[in-house]
């Protein structure tokens, strides 16, 4: 099993341009979240989905979109990156109970 | 809001020791407490879960402690060896909270020979 997959490792934007985080899981968890990670911070839960069709807003949901068409995929959506956007991105699911991690996105924004 | 706090200095203990890591919580009760780990440059992995209403709980030579009048959780490594060293992570999940697992901001630990 692949777990969770998440794609691109590495990304650099500059201001104002859009992208797409991919993240994907073969565990058939109806539980998908992101989270960011910066030092000091900690991991902040930015949107999350209890199943296909369904997502909801974590605690730091400015200037991100998410959507849930399947069970396997997560997408989560900057639509215009800012530098306060540089961080390492987390995808996980569960179901439920213990979180299953992706290896990380690390987005940096010029 | 809740608020979760772990040490953000650093832990050094030496191989053979035990390691406890402190992970103490403002406000709302907890419906139960998960241990991670995290290794740089990789994501969290899973270690221990413990429930509000069980006190301790073991795996190997990990166990975790859970005091909800302290507010508090202790996470425990014996015999801790070089390749014990990694950040770790407490996350709550708060009742009424249903999957969300709010984070602390992990404690490093570095076990020396």
């Amino acid at each position: 099993n692949a777990g969770v997959t998440q794609t691109p490792k590495f990304q650099v934007l500059k201001t104002g341009q859009s992208m797409t985080l991919q993240c994907a899981q073969d565990m058939n968890h109806e539980y998908m979240s992101w989270y960011r990670q910066d030092p000091g911070m900690g991991l902040r839960l930015i949107h999350y989905s209890v199943g296909a069709g369904i997502t909801d807003q974590g605690e730091v949901p400015n200037g991100y979109n998410v959507s849930r068409s399947t069970t396997e995929d997560f997408p989560l959506r900057l639509l215009s990156a800012a530098p306060s956007q540089t961080s390492v991105y987390f995808c996980a699911s569960s179901n439920p109970g213990e979180l299953f991690f992706g290896e990380g996105s690390r987005l940096t924004v010029l | 809001s809740q608020k979760i706090e772990q040490n953000s200095e650093a832990l050094n203990i030496q191989e053979g020791k035990t390691a406890t890591l402190t992970c103490n919580y403002t406000n709302y009760s907890p419906a139960y407490l998960q241990w991670y780990r995290q290794d740089p440059g990789r994501g969290p992995v899973f270690l221990l879960l413990i429930r509000e209403n069980e006190k301790e709980k073991r795996k190997e030579r990990l166990k975790v402690t859970f005091d909800t009048t302290l507010k508090q959780s202790l996470f425990h490594i014996t015999a801790s060896q070089p390749a014990d060293s990694a950040t770790y992570l407490c996350a709550l999940v708060f009742a009424g909270g249903g999957n969300k697992l709010t984070f602390g901001t992990g404690t490093q630990l570095k076990v020396e020979l």
